[in-house]
């Protein structure tokens, strides 16, 4: 059964380093999301890509975060500088019809935990 | 920004014993979903509900929709261990590409 696949699972830094996240969404979804969930809170979208455009990033913090998918497939979110409220899971998903009311079901990955000291 | 609250915030029931979990929401929605993340991994799609239904099965879960009120529930029947997990509802707002909003969850512990 195809999945999306996340990497590194887990990520331990300092603050004010650099880190980065890779994702591989689904084989044939156009359709690539970004989230943070901090505990005990639901996922927030951080950005969204249609093939390798981005619709939205209305929250994601420009000042350090970015996050790129050159070809229209797989995709990376880069933090620099991290800080401590960064501490979060960083998840990827993505779906195969977007946009289509009534069909938008999301597939996620297993998440990056990522833990800023 | 979350547009859905669940409540309850937590719920603990033994095996056997019936879970519900209601949704409420602030916006007109196109569908809403219920997805559930087992402890520290991503996140299972469970069922989507479309704004012109009110009632949706899917093997031992129920989803009920309420427009008019801006409120859903899912009903988990004859409760298992392996249901043990955080439920989220999600909104789609209709917007472009399928943006989806998740609520806070809710954290659902079935006692053996």
């Amino acid at each position: 059964e195809a999945e999306v696949a996340q990497s590194p699972r887990y990520k331990i830094t300092e603050k004010s380093q650099a880190v980065a996240f890779w994702c591989d969404p689904i084989s044939g979804h156009a359709t690539l999301y970004w989230y943070r969930q901090i505990l005990g809170q639901g996922p927030e979208l951080l950005v969204q890509f249609q093939d390798e455009s981005v619709v939205d990033d209305s929250q994601l913090p420009k000042d350090r975060f970015s996050a790129e998918r050159l070809k229209g497939v797989d995709s990376t979110l880069k933090i620099q500088p991290a800080e401590l409220g960064d501490s979060a899971m960083y998840l990827c998903a993505s779906s195969f019809l977007p946009g289509l009311a009534g069909y938008n079901e999301q597939f996620f990955g297993p998440g990056t935990r990522l833990t800023v000291l | 920004s979350q547009q859905g609250e669940e409540d309850p915030q937590a719920l603990s029931i033994q095996e056997g014993e019936n879970a519900t979990m209601n949704c409420s929401y602030k916006t007109s929605i196109n569908n809403l979903q219920w997805y559930r993340q087992n402890s520290g991994r991503g996140l299972v799609h469970l069922i989507l509900i479309r704004s012109n239904e009110r009632e949706k099965h899917s093997g031992r879960l129920r989803v009920t929709l309420d427009t008019s009120k801006k409120s859903s529930s899912l009903l988990i029947t004859a409760s298992r261990a392996a249901d043990t997990a955080s439920y989220f509802c999600a909104t789609d707002r209709g917007t472009s590409y399928g943006k989806l909003t998740f609520g806070q969850g809710t954290i659902l512990t079935v006692h053996p």
